[in-house]
């Protein structure tokens, strides 16, 4: 089981809507991110968080918007989406961004969202 | 040039049988960290295995284990009698050291399924 866990798992909102995405780990990381992936194309990064503060952007559009409340949660506020912001976001942790095996990325089930 | 190239879209293995999905890479950074994930259809992004760049032996996990070729650059997954529930999105991946950026790259995946 995974220990990055996402809610809700679907949301459907319209494109007038705000709704916001959560996850919460408690493996002690201090990297989180959020990914956005399209039906059978890799994940694509959006957002880092080191030690709460975001690092990485990367070039997301402001309908998005991320928060960091704490080191074990992230949030992603989703307003005035489109129907191409349909897809799979995955949220993911890591202890520190190195290349050694204790920096693992570790990705929560996701939450698939549906713009209509 | 693409960091990390998966050249097979899809695959197909019959149950009980072995199966190499193929992963290359590219990176001038001497310390770098290669990850295998699964991802079913459900979404969830599973980590596998791990490789560091320095690693002597081969890394395995169960039915797991990676084919590490430093020298042609190349991290195989070989995955031993498959099951049915093996079925399902395989990507490869990189973390790039510090001289480098810590930069993480996923390949285009392969579409692994098991034949009863």
């Amino acid at each position: 089981d995974t220990e990055v866990t996402q809610t809700p798992k679907h949301l459907v909102m319209g494109m007038t809507n705000k709704k916001s995405l959560k996850c919460e780990q408690h493996m002690g990381h201090r990297a989180m991110y959020w990914y956005k992936q399209k039906a059978k194309k890799p994940p694509e990064l959006m957002f880092v968080y080191s030690y709460e503060k975001l690092s990485i952007n990367e070039s997301v559009p402001s309908r998005f918007s991320p928060e960091c409340p704490n080191s074990s949660l992230l949030n992603l506020h989703l307003h005035a989406l489109q129907p191409e912001d349909s897809a799979l976001y995955l949220c993911a942790s890591s202890q520190g961004q190195g290349s050694s095996s204790g920096n693992t990325i570790y990705f929560g089930e996701g939450s698939w969202l549906t713009v209509v | 040039a693409q960091k990390i190239t998966q050249t097979q879209p899809g695959m197909f293995v019959q149950e009980k049988e072995a199966v190499t999905l193929d992963c290359t890479y590219d990176t001038s950074d001497p310390s770098y960290g290669l990850f295998w994930y699964k991802q079913p259809s459900s979404g969830e992004m599973i980590f596998l295995i791990y490789q560091g760049s320095y690693d002597q032996q081969n890394a395995t996990e169960g039915r797991y284990s990676l084919n590490f070729q430093k020298a042609r650059k190349s991290a195989n997954l070989v995955i031993s009698a498959s099951q049915l529930g093996d079925s399902a999105m395989y990507f490869c991946a990189m973390r790039e050291g510090p001289n480098t950026g810590n930069q993480f790259y996923f390949g285009t995946g392969t579409s692994l399924t098991v034949i009863p």
